[in-house]
């Protein structure tokens, strides 16, 4: 299967601050997705983009499919981003079966 | 428009006794999708379930099946419970193969 791996595994930021949360994989997708997990451990949407770069709100992302990583950007974290971030990558010829990646924790303080 | 459902929310059985897992997809989705999340790692696929088949398989023993229903439902069972099975077990629909996936809420299944 496909190796994901995101940097940093934890991250503890002040209210205010910008930050950069890293997915690398092992081979070539057609399939990435950005999520977010809350403390009840709902899997939320943040982004699909198995490449370019997106915007939504205080959140970007961008893919580089042909090196193989995606990059998550948080600006202006607010303690409501709290959370573990995962990357997930499938390839068309696997359906839509996701590999994921251990995630990053992210503590935003007030 | 209702996202994807899962029941129950939390559940606990003891070693050797037998669970089902249910999930409602999205509305429009005919792809179900089940993984498992073992406490502080990503979530690991179990197996897809489309048009009713089992169209893919992760690495999970057979002691884990599932079964599709005409109308895209789906129901994980698991047998003989093992303590290592405790874990958070998620549902995701999408359609197509480079679609969005959307997953459900969990069920937190506790074996002791």
């Amino acid at each position: 299967g496909i190796q994901v791996e995101q940097s940093p595994p934890d991250l503890i930021l002040q209210e205010g601050a910008n930050s950069t949360l890293r997915c690398n994989f092992s081979d070539s997708v057609n399939n990435l997705q950005w999520f977010h997990q809350n403390p009840w451990g709902q899997l939320i949407n943040l982004f699909y983009i198995p490449s370019g770069t997106k915007q939504n709100g205080r959140l970007s992302a961008t893919t580089v499919a042909t090196e193989r990583y995606s990059l998550l950007y948080i600006s202006s974290s607010q303690t409501t981003d709290s959370g573990v971030y995962f990357c997930a990558v499938g390839q068309s010829n696997t359906g839509n079966q996701f590999y994921f990646g251990t995630g990053t924790s992210l503590t935003v303080i007030p | 428009d209702a996202g994807v459902t899962q029941s129950p929310t939390h559940l606990i059985k003891t070693r050797g006794q037998q669970v089902t897992l249910r999930c409602s997809p999205k509305s429009g989705h005919d792809t179900v999708s089940w993984y498992q999340q073992a406490l502080g790692q990503g979530p690991q696929f179990i197996f897809q379930y489309y048009e009713e088949e089992e169209r893919q398989r992760g690495n999970f023993p057979d002691r884990f099946s599932g079964h599709q229903f005409p109308n895209y439902s789906s129901e994980l069972n698991v047998n003989a419970l093992l303590l290592g099975d405790s874990a958070l077990y998620l549902c995701a629909s999408s359609t197509g193969h480079t679609d969005t996936q959307y997953f459900g809420p969990g069920t937190r299944l506790t074996v002791l």
